[in-house]
Order: C-alpha cells, then sequence, then structure tokens
C-alpha cells in the first residue's frame, strides 16, 4: 500500500441498508478525516480523528459513524442508508491537524 | 457566510495564456493556507502552501493578502495540462482540526 486507500470504489446502495466504507492508510498520519463531495457545495468534513482512539464531529455528521481503533484504519459507517446521502466519498489524512492533507481515490455512492 | 468563497468559473484559457485566481475568507484568525487541484473524478491533490510571503512554484505563484482576506493563484504560459478544478483551502490554526475547502475554480486550457 502507498498513501491512502479506500474501498469499494463505487456502490448502489438501496435506503436503509447499512454500509461501511474503509479507508487506510500506510504514512503513520496521526490525523484522518472523512468529507463528502456534492456538486456546487464544495468538500465538507464528515468526522474526524487527531489520533487513533478518538474521533470528532464535522460539519455534516448526522447519518454517519466512525471508529479509530489504530493509527492506520478509519471507517466510516451508513447505518441506515438514505438518498440524500448520495455522494462521492473522501478519506484523508494529515501528519497534523492542520496541515497539508493527502486524499484517497474516492468512493461514489448511490443510494436509491 | 461561507469559510471561502471562489469564483466557481470556468476559466476557458488558450494555451500559453496568463490566468489568475482569487478566492477570499471569512475568518480573520485563519493561518494556514493551500491551493488544491482535483482533476475530473479525482481526488484533490495539493499544488502549493501559500505563505505570507507569497511563493513561486515554476509557473504558478500564490498571494496572500491578510488585510483583504484573499488569496490568490496566478497561471503562467498555461498548458492543455493544466486543465482543472483549483480549490482554495484555509485552516484556521486555533484548535481548529480539518480544513475549509471551496467550492472550486474551473480552469479549461484550449489548444
Amino acid at each position: 500500500i502507498a498513501g491512502i486507500t479506500q474501498a469499494p470504489t463505487s456502490q448502489i446502495l438501496a435506503a436503509g441498508r447499512r454500509m461501511t466504507l474503509r479507508c487506510t492508510q500506510d504514512m503513520r498520519h496521526n490525523a484522518m478525516y472523512w468529507y463528502r463531495q456534492d456538486l456546487g457545495l464544495g468538500l465538507r468534513l464528515i468526522h474526524y480523528s487527531n489520533t487513533a482512539g478518538t474521533t470528532g464531529k464535522g460539519e455534516v455528521p448526522d447519518g454517519y459513524s466512525v471508529s479509530r481503533a489504530n493509527t492506520d484504519d478509519f471507517p466510516l459507517t451508513l447505518a441506515s442508508a438514505v438518498p440524500s446521502q448520495t455522494s462521492v466519498y473522501f478519506c484523508a489524512s494529515s501528519a497534523q491537524g492542520w496541515g497539508e492533507q493527502f486524499f484517497g481515490p474516492g468512493t461514489r455512492l448511490t443510494v436509491l | 457566510r461561507k469559510e471561502v468563497e471562489q469564483d466557481p468559473g470556468p476559466f476557458n484559457v488558450p494555451e500559453g495564456a496568463t490566468v489568475a485566481f482569487n478566492c477570499t475568507y471569512s475568518n480573520s484568525a485563519s493561518q494556514s493556507f493551500f491551493w488544491y487541484r482535483q482533476d475530473c473524478r479525482k481526488e484533490p491533490k495539493l499544488l502549493m502552501s501559500v505563505y505570507s510571503s507569497g511563493n513561486e512554484d515554476g509557473r504558478f505563484t500564490a498571494q496572500l493578502n491578510r488585510a483583504s482576506q484573499y488569496i490568490s493563484l496566478l497561471i503562467r504560459d498555461s498548458k492543455l495540462s493544466d486543465s482543472a478544478t483549483y480549490l482554495c483551502v484555509v485552516s484556521p490554526r486555533s484548535g481548529a482540526n480539518n480544513l475549509f475547502f471551496g467550492t472550486g475554480t474551473r480552469l479549461t486550457v484550449i489548444p
């Protein structure tokens, strides 16, 4: 692995289903983030984690949960998907909380 | 008011042209500033950081104006490969945990 990986690349999901988007980094970065990107709205922060064992809410956290059991992994869970969660989801990491962020390739999620 | 605002464009310029983008930010306490580049259906990637003294990287020059709360990006001698969306990004360092992204300015360089 080099950098950040995300899985799946894309997914079509029925409303009401549970879904976990996976994110793994191998740069030993302390901070990790989940964003969603929607046309005309730009990137919006969903949740973040400053270090393993801690998480925080971003701008649009409702309907999403995260965990940070170790440094490398930062999964994002949609407990019961709704069509408004159709978006492109990017995971990112940074060495510190305010510096350059490195992004994964994204997950394109469609909720029907 | 949005944290970061950009003109969405699109900017359509011929090869070799010089093009400039501006973006404004609302938090006067913001500490770190960046320009990211995003190609269609790809992830954002850091283009350059923006320092108080301004900085230059080849054909790209970034400037920060704290008094007016805006940052700019100048691209000289535009190449076809410069076609992308350019995201203005601001970080309020004081205890904040995230970057604020503008919606992006779309540039198309025409042969």
